[in-house]
């Protein structure tokens, strides 16, 4: 069965520090692979996503995420975090847009000023 | 606009007492799901439908029930509410397009049974 994993439940960092959020996937086959974000009391946004090509994505935000298929990873970064970055990210993966999204725990970003 | 409503966005109800959190999507998309979000856990599926009348269960379908009557409406059904299904739902939708995998949430239903 396909499941997620992130690496860090909770993240302090200082605004401009950089970033770096694991990731890790389990499955054989072709996938896709996204980072949402949800800010507190909002609903999933949608930062990047990786479904073929260049391994390295560019999201919204700064945010970007590269895809090592030998690692079964797909980690998460931005080089300079705000204080509007503080929020909770969610690694997913979805075999096809017929299957579900299997989410990673998630983990909790806080950026203090 | 592009996007998933969802009402109520709070709810507060005692066991028992049956309730239906309605899901509307207005992109004409075919895949329709629930999600339950609680801590530690990420989001898990319910039940999902792949198209009008087409539904099946998901990860987590015990004490839930849906119906896919209309393409735009996904409405989840807790016959007899318990405390454990206090958690935050949301419903997704997404297009049958094989490069485009993205699902669109809702902003989310914060069901607290007391």
């Amino acid at each position: 069965a396909q499941s997620v994993s992130q690496h860090n439940h909770h993240v302090i960092l200082s605004e401009a520090a950089s970033l770096e959020l694991g990731c890790n996937y389990s499955y054989g086959g072709t996938v896709n692979l996204f980072w949402y974000v949800q800010y507190p009391g909002q609903h999933l946004q949608l930062l990047l996503k990786y479904f073929s090509g260049d391994p390295l994505v560019k999201g919204i935000k700064g945010f970007e995420a590269e895809f090592i298929k030998s690692k079964f990873s797909f980690n998460l970064r931005k080089p300079s975090v705000q204080w509007s970055d503080t929020a909770e990210y969610f690694c997913a993966l979805r075999k096809t847009s017929y299957d579900k999204v299997i989410f990673g725990p998630g983990t909790s970003l806080s950026v203090i000023p | 606009e592009a996007q998933v409503t969802q009402n109520p966005r709070y709810l507060i109800t005692v066991t028992g007492k049956k309730l239906t959190v309605t899901c509307s999507q207005n992109m004409n998309h075919e895949y329709m799901s629930w999600y339950r979000q609680d801590p530690g856990l990420g989001l898990r599926q319910i039940y999902y439908s792949m198209n009008v009348e087409v539904t099946d269960k998901g990860d987590v379908p015990e004490g839930y029930k849906v119906s896919r009557k209309e393409k735009r409406n996904f409405p989840l059904i807790l016959e007899s509410p318990s405390p454990n299904q206090t958690s935050l739902y949301f419903c997704a939708s997404s297009p049958w397009d094989r490069s485009y995998t993205e699902a669109f949430f809702g902003q989310g239903t914060r069901l607290t049974v007391v």
